[in-house]
């Protein structure tokens, strides 16, 4: 178990530029989630993945983000045109099947500067 | 709208003594509850959980009682160490409904513990 590995760790980006981030989950976990975290705030749920497709999106997942998983594996997150106000950590997770009880295993997260 | 609070930022106990944290939520629909520890820089790690149909687990040093007619639970922490010392958030999520397949977090409450 090697654990949940979020790249980059930091990200410094213009306002209008794209960003594309990369989470690789525990293998074999089937379940993904991305989530946003502000300070002062817990994480907030933006979107989950069984295995290759994309089950659900929060309506915080405006259309200039999109998140991918192909072939059930690695998972990336791409904001366009990004704003000041995506500045945030952004979280990844995996859990083995999805179901609720199972606790959610945690990146350290890829932290977003808009300047 | 707030589904689960965590209305304490921060708590500071002594080494030695009893931790206790809490947490309330507002929709009935949770059925699992689980509380998780940050420490800074690194993501959310899994501490212990609770079914809706208990009112009672305890793993070591750590439990958690639900009361569900009042949608309060709380992390009883005893004795704290000073390695205690992180964000503790409570999070719940549901079989069905439009809480199901995601986890909803409170905001946190940073505990130190004082040797």
């Amino acid at each position: 178990d090697t654990g949940v590995s979020q790249n980059p760790r930091h990200k410094i980006t213009k306002r209008g530029q794209n960003v594309t981030f990369r989470c690789d989950p525990i293998s074999e976990h089937n379940r993904l989630y991305w989530y946003r975290q502000t300070l002062g705030q817990g994480p907030e749920f933006l979107t989950y993945f069984q295995n290759e497709a994309q089950l659900e999106k929060s309506r915080l997942l405006s259309d200039r983000f999109s998140a991918e998983r192909p072939k059930g594996s690695f998972s990336t997150l791409e904001i366009q045109r990004t704003e000041q106000g995506d500045s945030a950590m952004y979280l990844c997770a995996s859990s083995p099947t999805g179901t609720p009880i199972e606790p959610q295993h945690f990146g350290d997260g890829t932290r977003l500067s808009i300047l | 709208d707030q589904q689960v609070k965590q209305n304490s930022p921060s708590l500071s106990v002594q080494e030695g003594r009893i931790s206790i944290l809490n947490c309330d939520y507002t929709n009935s629909m949770f059925d699992y509850f689980l509380w998780y520890k940050k420490y800074p820089a690194e993501g959310p790690t899994f501490l212990i959980s609770i079914s809706s149909i208990k009112d009672k687990n305890e793993d070591g040093r750590f439990t958690v009682f639900l009361n569900k007619s009042a949608k309060h639970l709380s992390l009883h922490i005893v004795p704290s160490q000073p390695g205690d010392s992180a964000v503790y958030f409570c999070a719940a999520s549901a079989v069905i409904g439009t809480n199901a397949g995601k986890s909803t977090f409170g905001d946190g409450t940073t505990l130190t513990v004082k040797p």
